[in-house]
């Protein structure tokens, strides 16, 4: 069966202490790997879409990397307005995006 | 108007109301998506609109029916819910359906009473 298992699942780190967000999954024939981050109240603002192992992509303090069994969003020097859930959601071999249930970031000042 | 855009953004119903969710997209996009959100729980796939033709009925029970009329336009039909109905209900795009990103509206806060 398709799953996705997201660690830790909650997260607390002073401004500009930089970490790691987990994400495992397994399924059968992935489409693409998709992080998303949500504020609360708000719907999933999309981040980065990875598509094979080995791949990398950057957006500001944000890094997202992809292994055959896991993704890292790797957050460098992080700040207050950062604090948010982050979802990782798979496509394996139909329509369904199949979400873990997230990490809850809180950077403190 | 921009990107995925919901209506109402909160919604308060008795659980013997008929109500209607809106959904409309102005990404130029051929799929789209209604989702459940509860606490605590990984978003849900509902249903799932390509070429408004339904693909994906997630087991969904028949109180939620879904309208596609066309490309832009998603609707989930509400009646006879259950206070356990209760959640964030977000609508999303897409180019299409082969792994291509998602992008999500604000969602509709209801609340089954």
């Amino acid at each position: 069966e398709d799953q996705v298992t997201q660690s830790p699942e909650a997260l607390r780190l002073q401004e500009g202490e930089s970490s790691s967000l987990n994400c495992s999954y397994t399924v059968s024939g992935l489409r693409g790997l998709f992080w998303y981050r949500q504020d609360p109240g708000k719907g999933p603002e999309f981040l980065f879409t990875l598509y094979s192992a080995g791949e990398e992509k950057e957006k500001e303090r944000l890094k997202a990397t992809l292994t055959k069994k896991e993704s890292f969003l790797h957050i460098t020097a992080p700040k207050p307005e950062d604090s948010a859930t982050y979802l990782c959601a798979v496509q394996a071999g139909t329509d369904k995006l199949i979400f873990g249930t997230g990490t809850r970031l809180q950077v403190f000042p | 108007e921009t990107g995925v855009t919901q209506t109402p953004r909160h919604l308060v119903m008795g659980m013997t109301n008929k109500k209607s969710l809106k959904c409309e997209q102005h990404l130029g996009h051929n799929a789209m998506y209604w989702y459940k959100q509860s606490a605590k729980k990984p978003l849900e796939l509902m249903f799932v609109y390509n070429f408004k033709e339904q693909t994906e009925n997630n087991s969904v029970p028949s109180r939620f029916s879904p309208e596609c009329p066309n490309s832009s336009h998603l609707f989930l039909h509400l009646h006879t819910l259950q206070p356990e109905d209760s959640a964030l209900y977000l609508c999303a795009s897409s180019p299409g359906t082969g792994g291509e990103t998602q992008y999500f509206g604000p969602g509709t806060r209801l609340l089954v009473l």
